[in-house]
C-alpha cells in the first residue's frame, strides 16, 4: 500500500522560509524512475505544479515561481523535503506531495492529504 | 509556456454523459492524465495516459486526445461524480508538468 503525507508550519509568516516534509511509504527512491512531486492549491483555486525529483536526485521545478523552491531527498528516511523561500501571503494554500510514477510523461499516481499553509504576520 | 485550456464548469443531469475538455496546442502528441477532486479531499488519479483506467475506477469514466482537445467521458453520470476535475501534461519542451485550471462538474 502506497501512502505519502505532509508535514511542517500552518501558519508562517510575511518573508519567511517555508519548511515541508513529504513522507511516503510502499515505494523507494531507491527504485529506477521514481520520483515525488509537489503540488499546491490556494483556497477555491486550480492546482499547481511546483517541483519534482527524480531517485537520481534530478530536479525539476516550475520557472514561476523564480528561483525560491528547493526540493531534497532522504531516500534512506523514506522523506521529501520542499522548501520555499520569502514567502507571500499569496503562497496560502494547501502543499501536496505526489508520486510521480515512471519516467517522463508519467501521471501523479498517489497523493498526500495534503497541508494547508497559511501566510499572514 | 505549454497552456491547458478547461471549461470552468459543466452541469449534468443523473444518467446523462458528461464530456470535460482539455484544450492544448497539439495535445494528441502528448500523454494526458485526469484527476477527480472532491471537496476537502486531495486529487485521485482516474485516467492516465489518455485512456487507461486505473484499478478501482469505474468503467463509466473513459478518456480520448486527439488533436487539440482531450476529453474525459463520464457515461451515467452519478450524484457522487460531482466534483472538480483537472486534466494534467508533461510539457517535453520544457520537462515541466502542467494542470489545468479546472472544470467543476456538478450533477443536476
Amino acid at each position: 500500500q502506497i501512502t505519502l503525507k505532509e508535514s511542517g508550519p500552518s501558519l508562517v509568516k510575511p518573508t519567511q522560509t517555508l519548511t515541508l516534509t513529504c513522507s511516503f511509504s510502499g515505494f523507494s527512491l531507491y527504485t529506477s524512475g521514481v520520483a515525488v512531486g509537489w503540488i499546491r492549491q490556494p483556497p477555491g483555486k486550480a492546482l499547481e505544479w511546483l517541483a519534482l525529483i527524480y531517485w537520481d536526485d534530478d530536479k525539476r521545478y516550475n520557472p514561476s515561481l523564480k528561483g525560491r523552491l528547493i526540493v531534497a531527498k532522504d531516500t534512506s528516511k523514506d522523506q521529501v523535503v520542499l522548501t520555499v523561500t520569502n514567502m507571500d501571503p499569496v503562497d496560502t494554500a494547501t502543499y501536496y506531495c505526489a508520486r510521480y510514477s515512471g519516467y517522463s510523461g508519467s501521471p501523479f499516481d498517489h497523493w498526500g492529504q495534503g497541508t494547508l499553509v497559511t501566510v499572514s504576520s | 509556456s505549454y497552456v491547458l485550456t478547461q471549461p470552468p464548469s459543466l452541469s449534468v443531469a443523473p444518467g446523462k454523459t458528461a464530456r470535460i475538455t482539455c484544450g492544448g496546442t497539439n495535445i494528441g502528441g502528448k500523454n494526458v492524465h485526469w484527476y477527480q477532486q472532491k471537496p476537502g479531499q486531495a486529487p485521485l488519479l482516474v485516467i492516465s495516459r489518455d485512456s487507461d483506467r486505473p484499478s478501482g475506477v469505474p468503467e463509466r469514466f473513459s478518456g480520448s486526445n486527439s488533436g487539440n482537445t482531450a476529453t474525459l467521458t463520464i457515461t451515467g453520470v452519478e450524484a457522487g461524480d460531482e466534483a472538480d476535475f483537472y486534466c494534467q501534461v508533461w510539457d517535453a519542451a520544457t520537462d515541466h508538468q502542467v494542470f489545468g485550471g479546472g472544470t467543476k462538474l456538478t450533477v443536476l
